[in-house]
């Protein structure tokens, strides 16, 4: 199956500090999402990109698929990004393999 | 318009027994998917529903099953439990089965098997 590495795997920020997540994936893929898991456990769904470039206030997310990586950018963080995000990929459906996730810790 | 609904959010069961737990997908969305999440195994996928139908399936036994309503509500059932089956289990919805638009995920059911 499909392998999902994302890094770091821990990150600690000071509030407003500029961050780029990582996702590399095995294989191609049609289906590329990155989630927000909030410290109560609920994952938000932040992008849906199989390639290109996006951006949602603050956050923002690129994916080269040629080369099976994707890279979500977070500017200006807030105490409320904190928290756990993935990477999900697939190529079939909504059958999705998830990445272990990088742990974000900003810092007031 | 509401979000994903699972049902209950809190569990607890002893070995040997069985589990039904619920999902109520956003109206309008047809496909439904269930996950787990441990900590040593991270988030994985246990099958995914639409019209009815069981469209894919993870790596997990039989013990593990799952059906989808004709309201596309669904339920997954976990029968003989065991210690390990003891996890967050996310329940998620999509308008299609195509993999072409975000998946939304409930709250989840954590389940805690004694």
């Amino acid at each position: 199956g499909i392998q999902v590495e994302q890094s770091p795997p821990d990150l600690i920020l000071q509030e407003g500090a500029n961050s780029t997540l990582r996702c590399n994936f095995s294989d191609s893929v049609n289906n590329l999402q990155w989630f927000h898991q909030n410290p109560w456990g609920q994952l938000i769904n932040l992008f849906y990109i199989p390639s290109g470039t996006k951006q949602n206030g603050r956050l923002s997310a690129t994916t080269v698929a040629t080369e099976r990586y994707s890279l979500l950018y977070i500017s200006s963080s807030q105490t409320t990004d904190s928290g756990v995000y993935f990477c999900a990929v697939g190529n079939a459906g909504n059958m999705l393999t998830f990445g272990g996730g990088t742990r974000l810790m900003v810092k007031p | 318009k509401a979000g994903v609904t699972q049902t209950p959010r809190y569990l607890i069961k002893t070995r040997g027994q069985q589990v039904t737990l619920s999902c109520s997908p956003i109206s309008g969305h047809r496909s439904v998917s269930w996950y787990q999440q441990t900590p040593g195994q991270g988030l994985q996928f246990l099958f995914e529903y639409f019209s009815e139908t069981q469209r894919n399936k993870g790596n997990f036994p039989g013990r593990f099953s799952g059906r989808q309503f004709s309201n596309s509500r669904s339920e997954m059932n976990v029968s003989t439990l065991e210690l390990g089956d003891s996890a967050l289990y996310l329940c998620a919805s999509s308008l299609s089965s195509g993999g072409y638009e975000k998946l939304f995920f409930g709250s989840g059911t954590q389940l805690s098997v004694l």
